[in-house]
Parts: structure tokens; sequence; C-alpha cells
């Protein structure tokens, strides 16, 4: 079944512990991005990748790392999480074309951070 | 720069009700538009999309065209079901500022039988 994983699909941490949710597609797909989403302000894009070894910083990318050694997976990583991090998380993949792609989505990890 | 604004919910309809959710964007290039459907506890779902000025995407009911001349894509259903309870999110993405994706806020929509 064609599909995005994502895990752990829910976690609380404490301020500081440094935390990484993986993200993994079986499509192939050469686009893999991260977004968050919070209440009255929709899904912002954190990072995303258009190929191995190739990330680009989307709209709030301040606190995260990403990383993608292979085509398959994109993690996440929190490297000192803050409370202003409590939200949830969905990656996304597609293939690559002309603008037209269908973004698949994972199930989202909520993260609360204390 | 790029964004997107979607009306504000929620949208509260009876069944079998016409709907309208307004999106407006500003964009740099010559955007790809779409609208996502997020079902409750699941993550999103592409429900149309249209890459050109004038082509209408569709799908399930769902209709939307995007107009150039007043950057909409407003979303419409001539009769909507209870399972079309959901929150829709209109994004676009464009090529011109490197495959970034924008979405708007949201609409969350209940339909009451």
């Amino acid at each position: 079944e064609a599909q995005v994983t994502q895990n752990p699909r829910y976690l609380i941490t404490v301020t500081g512990k440094k935390l990484t949710v993986t993200c993994s597609q079986n499509m192939n797909h050469e686009y893999m991005s991260w977004y968050r989403q919070d209440p009255g302000l929709g899904l912002r894009q954190i990072y995303y990748s258009m190929n191995v070894e190739v990330t680009d910083k989307g709209d709030v990318p301040e606190g995260y790392k990403v990383s993608r050694k292979e085509k398959r997976n994109f993690p996440l990583i929190l490297e000192s999480p803050s409370p202003n991090q409590t939200s949830l998380y969905f990656c996304a993949s597609s293939p690559l074309g002309q603008g037209t792609e269908t973004q698949y989505f994972g199930p989202g990890t909520r993260l609360l951070v204390l | 720069g790029n964004s997107v604004t979607q009306m504000e919910g929620p949208v509260t309809l009876s069944e079998e009700a016409f709907l309208t959710i307004n999106c407006t964007y500003t964009a740099t290039g010559y955007p790809s538009l779409f609208w996502y459907v997020q079902y409750p506890g699941e993550g999103l779902q592409l429900l149309l999309k249209a890459t050109k000025a004038d082509d209408k995407g569709s799908n399930k009911g769902f209709e939307a065209t995007y107009r150039k001349e007043t950057t909409s894509f407003h979303l419409e259903k001539g009769s909507v079901q209870v399972s079309d309870s959901a929150v829709y999110f209109c994004a676009l993405m464009t090529s011109y500022t490197g495959n970034q994706f924008y979405f708007g806020t949201g609409t969350s929509l209940t339909v009451i039988p």
C-alpha cells in the first residue's frame, strides 16, 4: 500500500530534550516536506527536500533541522525543543514535476513540549 | 510574497445545501492551486487542483475554477452531505520561489442532517 508513515504519532517531552520524528514514504517520491499545523494559522511549511541531499527552508524553519540521506526517509529533528514547538506535525511527499504534484500526507505527529 | 487567504469558519450547513468556501491568493509567477480536505483525526488529502488560469478542478461533486483576474479559487458544491464535514484548506505552489507550498488557515465545515 502506498503511504507516508510517521513515528511517533504522539509525543510528550520536556524543554531542551532532543527528539527526532521519523517520516518514510514507499512511493519513490522525490519531494518530501514537513509542516506544522496550529489553530488559526493553518499549515506552515517547515522544510522541504527536492531530492537526496537537497533541502530548503520553508516559512518556519527556526528550531528545526532535517536531513535527506535516503530518498524514502526525511526525519525532522528538534535539537532543543521549546513549548512554542507544541504542535501537530505532518510529513508529506510527492513526485516532482511541473507544479501539479499531489502531496500525500502522513497521519500526523502530535507533539507536546512541557 | 506568496500567501493564501480563506474565508473564516466554522461553516454549518444543512444537508443538500449549496456550499461556497472563498479562497484568494497572492503569488509570484504562475502558481498551481489546490484544495485539500482533512477529515477528523486524519492527514490531508488532495480534493482537487488546477494548474493554469481558467482551469476547473473537480472531484466528488466539488468544483473550483482558477481565476487569474480575481486571483481566486473558490470551492463550491451544489449539495453537501453529512460525510463532507471536514476542514478544507486552499493552497498554492509556485516553482518561481522554489517549489514551496503555501496553505490557507483552513475552513471547518459541519453538515447537519
